[in-house]
């Protein structure tokens, strides 16, 4: 498509329920990122894709969790047993990744989906 | 590690007055920088970007920054504010090419254009 789409763009989970959401990249970009941009933050780094291969996990904040890209394309970030403090924009981003990072690099950002946690 | 610092939190000009938003990182390899503009319900726009070359970077909508290595500075600056200009701005830094697997962001300081 033509930018980066993320589903659903809001979602109100009960403490405890488990959510899943969708990001579709933009079609042929190799690197898809997750961040978490809590209210009144700027956006923290959760996990990183370079095609179906996740090469960076180290900014999930806890086992609850998971991200997933099997195809290399779609990909889906899932919390499991919501708490409250999960409450946040989840940003997804791609990137063409050109060989030799010459610059063409630029992150898309989709629109976010705000979860919110009761 | 790097770390971005934006003061400021909210900043607010007139209509026609310069826009001044500030941003100081640390890096300990030379950076790549960067502006995003976040309007509400948005995600994340870039409007410009320092790699290499020319440290006096412009952007879109009439933005520009410069890098400044001996103040580790990357201000963003605009000479006549428009009230399409209000949103949430974010610097970013990244130590590597891939950018968003390192990008750290500042928290953002949201400006406000007054009539």
């Amino acid at each position: 498509g033509a930018g980066v789409s993320q589903s659903p763009r809001y979602k109100v989970a009960k403490r405890g329920q488990d959510v899943a959401l969708r990001c579709d990249p933009i079609s042929g970009h190799v690197s898809l990122f997750w961040y978490q941009q809590a209210l009144g933050q700027g956006p923290e780094f959760l996990t990183y894709f370079q095609n179906e291969a996740q090469l960076d996990k180290s900014g999930l904040p806890s086992d609850r969790f998971f991200a997933e890209r099997p195809e290399g394309s779609v990909s889906t970030l899932k919390i499991q047993r919501t708490q409250q403090e999960d409450s946040a924009v989840y940003l997804c981003a791609s990137s063409l990744d050109l060989a030799g990072g010459s610059g063409a690099n630029v992150l898309t950002f989709g629109a976010g989906s705000r979860l919110t946690v009761l | 590690a790097q770390s971005v610092t934006q003061l400021g939190s909210h900043v607010s000009v007139s209509e026609g007055a310069l826009v001044l938003l500030r941003c100081n990182y640390s890096s300990s390899v030379p950076p790549y920088l960067f502006w995003y503009v976040q309007y509400p319900n948005q995600g994340l726009q870039l409007l410009l970007k320092y790699t290499t070359g020319a440290t006096l970077v412009k952007g879109i909508n009439g933005f520009e920054a410069e890098f400044k290595k001996s103040e580790t500075s990357f201000h963003l600056t605009k000479p006549s504010a428009h009230m399409s200009d209000a949103a949430e701005y974010f610097c970013a830094v990244s130590s590597s090419p891939n950018y968003g697997q390192n990008f750290v962001f500042g928290p953002g300081t949201r400006l406000s254009v007054l009539p």
